[in-house]
């Protein structure tokens, strides 16, 4: 099966600069989710979708991130305005209801905030 | 809330060295398990799981896990590691049952030396 797709897979902007991120998960998968992995750290979640709906937005700084799954398909996760610590790899993965096998990963979209 | 501590930030061993990796949980409920590696410019991939039944998991390449219920703990290893498992591995858990979001630990750096 097709993985989790990201794109882009680098980005380098300025700060107070906005940026945006595409994921699209894997077929049928209803749950989606974007961690934000800082360096040296684990990933963190910033928000998870079921179908379209927002099931877990607590940890989003919602004062300039923002992520929408319109279609209850791909998803899209903004940053607006970006601050230096917002540099990190931002995750999308994605799972079947039930979570029986564990999420599966895109490869992630590396943001260098300068 | 659910926690996850590993107790290596960076590990060093030798080619055939054999491997633990430590990890601890905090949840005072029944939780779900998880092993996950990130090899260099990869993305994030499961290495193993565990829900329920055997607590010692086997999961790819050679790597197992034991949950230890009465010591909160899901450690990894691997009794000879390669070369290629230079990576680094994040213990994950969630609570058993629900769809819902991984609580990730900061993750264990390992370099196999050749």
């Amino acid at each position: 099966e097709a993985g989790v797709a990201q794109s882009p897979r680098y980005k380098i902007i300025e700060k107070r600069q906005s940026v945006a991120f595409w994921c699209n998960p894997i077929s049928g998968h209803a749950t989606l989710y974007w961690y934000q992995q800082i360096l040296g750290q684990g990933p963190k979640l910033l928000i998870q979708f079921q179908n379209n709906g927002v099931v877990d937005d607590s940890q989003l700084p919602k004062d300039r991130f923002s992520a929408e799954r319109l279609k209850g398909v791909d998803s899209t996760l903004k940053i607006q305005p970006a601050k230096l610590e917002d540099s990190a790899v931002y995750l999308c993965a994605s799972s079947q209801p039930g979570f029986s096998g564990g999420y599966t990963f895109g490869s992630g979209t590396r943001l260098t905030v300068v | 809330a659910q926690s996850v501590s590993q107790h290596n930030h960076h590990v060093i061993l030798s080619e055939a060295a054999s491997l633990e990796l430590g990890c601890n949980y905090s949840y005072g409920g029944t939780v779900n398990l998880f092993w996950y590696v990130q090899y260099p410019g990869q993305h994030l991939q499961l290495l193993l799981k565990y829900f329920s039944g055997d607590p010692l998991v086997k999961g790819i390449k050679g790597f197992e896990a034991e949950f230890i219920k009465s010591k909160f703990s899901f450690n990894l290893r691997k009794p000879s590691v390669q070369w290629s498992d230079t990576a680094e591995y994040f213990c994950a858990v969630t609570p058993a049952g629900r769809d819902d979001k991984i609580i990730f630990g900061k993750g264990t750096r390992l370099h196999i030396l050749p």
